[in-house]
């Protein structure tokens, strides 16, 4: 079974474009999660999208958005990009939601840095 | 408040010894859900082992422990017999039902010593 894959895995774009990030889920699954890395603030949660509906959302603004489409593949956009996107932006995949503990796998991440 | 508190930035272990990772956590939500993660330098976030709020007994995956004390909002990780491979960053994370929010602490850096 193939596992979670990410596109592209690194990106440069410079302030005020906009980026947007896929993620193919495995097959099967129908949550995909995002989230975001950063050395200065770890890992935080971006959204959780299931069955082309987002479930769960962390708290970043709303410059960061995605959506789901009926094959369970993710994309993750942001817009007016700022220094401080830069990241790597992982991607997690699980059969339910997150909310019922199901486990996460998680794709190789898109490294996104922001000039 | 922190909701996830990791407070080893590093830790080293002998190989074949055990180790415990620290996890303490912050919430008022009756239902969550406690997770651990490892993060070798390859980027690749791996699932480890899950700690529902109302099961009654420590999870347990092969060489993988969660020592759940509920009272103390701790759910350190126990790891035996470490292997050079265990080397890598170790992340806790918690998933509150109300809010449906997921944190994660900001990890500890285990290195394992031949």
């Amino acid at each position: 079974k193939a596992g979670v894959t990410q596109t592209p895995r690194y990106l440069i774009k410079t302030r005020g474009q906009q980026v947007t990030l896929s993620c193919s889920p495995i097959s099967g699954h129908r949550s995909v999660s995002w989230y975001q890395q950063t050395p200065g603030q770890g890992l935080q949660f971006l959204f959780e999208y299931f069955s082309e509906t987002q479930r769960n959302k962390g708290n970043f603004p709303g410059r960061f958005s995605g959506r789901q489409f009926s094959n369970s593949r993710s994309e993750m956009n942001v817009s007016t990009l700022e220094l401080g996107d830069s990241a790597l932006y992982l991607c997690a995949s699980s059969f339910s939601t997150i909310t019922r503990g199901n486990e996460q796998f998680f794709g190789p991440g898109t490294r996104l840095t922001v000039l | 408040a922190q909701k996830i508190t990791q407070t080893q930035p590093g830790m080293f272990v002998q190989e074949k010894e055990a180790v415990t990772l620290d996890c303490t956590y912050d919430t008022s939500d009756p239902s969550y859900g406690l997770f651990w993660y490892k993060q070798p330098s390859s980027g690749e976030m791996i699932f480890l082992i899950y700690q529902g709020s109302y099961d009654q007994q420590n999870a347990t995956e092969g060489r993988y422990s969660l020592n759940f004390q509920k009272a103390r909002k701790s759910a350190n990780l126990v790891i035996s017999a470490s292997q050079l491979g265990d080397s890598a960053m170790y992340f806790c994370a918690m998933r509150e039902n109300t809010g449906n929010q997921f944190y994660f602490g900001t990890g500890t850096s285990l290195t394992v010593i031949p």
